[in-house]
């Protein structure tokens, strides 16, 4: 059974900083992974998809990577700024299966 | 309307309640999801649809019921809940036939049973 873990659960850092949260999952038979922004109470935004053959998508002052063999992918946020402040969702989507794993989160604060 | 809709936003009930959460995808896709999420627990599959037929349901409860009518729309009835089913429930959908397709979400009902 895949299971996703993000570390760490909370981050708090001053704006400007650059950072990065960490997802990693058990099964590496995987179709993609995606990455998603989540506001209190709302729902998920997806930032970025990465395809199973792909090691890495960018938007913006996003970077995520992916390292199937390994089970991990990296979200990196370059100069962060306090609207960056959200929960931050990883999920694989497994060879054979069309629903999503989710982690548990990274709950992110940007401080002005 | 684009992307993906749900409604209501908010919904509070009794125990012995029946309601409907209802969601609308605007993006042409094939494949619709239930998704769960409680407090302190990871986001959870429900159910999943692919061109109107149940492919997957996650050992969920006979007291929650999907109802699937056509690729663009899906219903999921409540009757008899439970508070421990307080939870947001988002539906999602996605270009179902390609397993690298992206799943696109809605902003999420707000349950509340009392």
């Amino acid at each position: 059974k895949q299971e996703v873990t993000q570390i760490p659960a909370a981050l708090s850092v001053p704006e400007g900083e650059n950072l990065v949260l960490n997802c990693s999952f058990t099964d590496s038979a995987i179709y993609n992974l995606q990455w998603f922004r989540q506001d209190p109470g709302k729902g998920l935004t997806s930032l970025l998809l990465i395809q199973s053959s792909q090691r890495e998508q960018t938007s913006g002052r996003l970077n995520a990577s992916l390292d199937k063999s390994s089970g991990r992918s990296t979200l990196y946020i370059a100069a962060s700024q306090p609207g960056d402040s959200a929960t931050y969702l990883c999920a694989v989507r497994g060879a054979g299966r069309r629903a999503l794993t989710f982690g548990s989160g990274t709950r992110l604060q940007v401080q002005p | 309307e684009t992307g993906v809709t749900q409604t209501p936003r908010h919904l509070v009930m009794g125990m012995t309640n029946k309601k409907s959460l209802k969601c609308e995808q605007h993006l042409g896709h094939n494949a619709m999801y239930w998704y769960k999420q409680s407090a302190k627990k990871p986001l959870e599959l429900m159910f999943v649809y692919n061109f109107k037929e149940q492919t997957e349901n996650n050992s969920v409860p006979s007291r929650f019921s999907p109802e699937c009518p056509n690729s663009s729309h899906l219903f999921l009835h409540l009757h008899t809940l439970q508070p421990e089913d307080s939870a947001l429930y988002l539906c999602a959908s996605s270009q179902g036939a390609s397993g690298e397709s992206e799943q696109f979400f809605g902003p999420g009902t707000r349950l509340t049973v009392l």
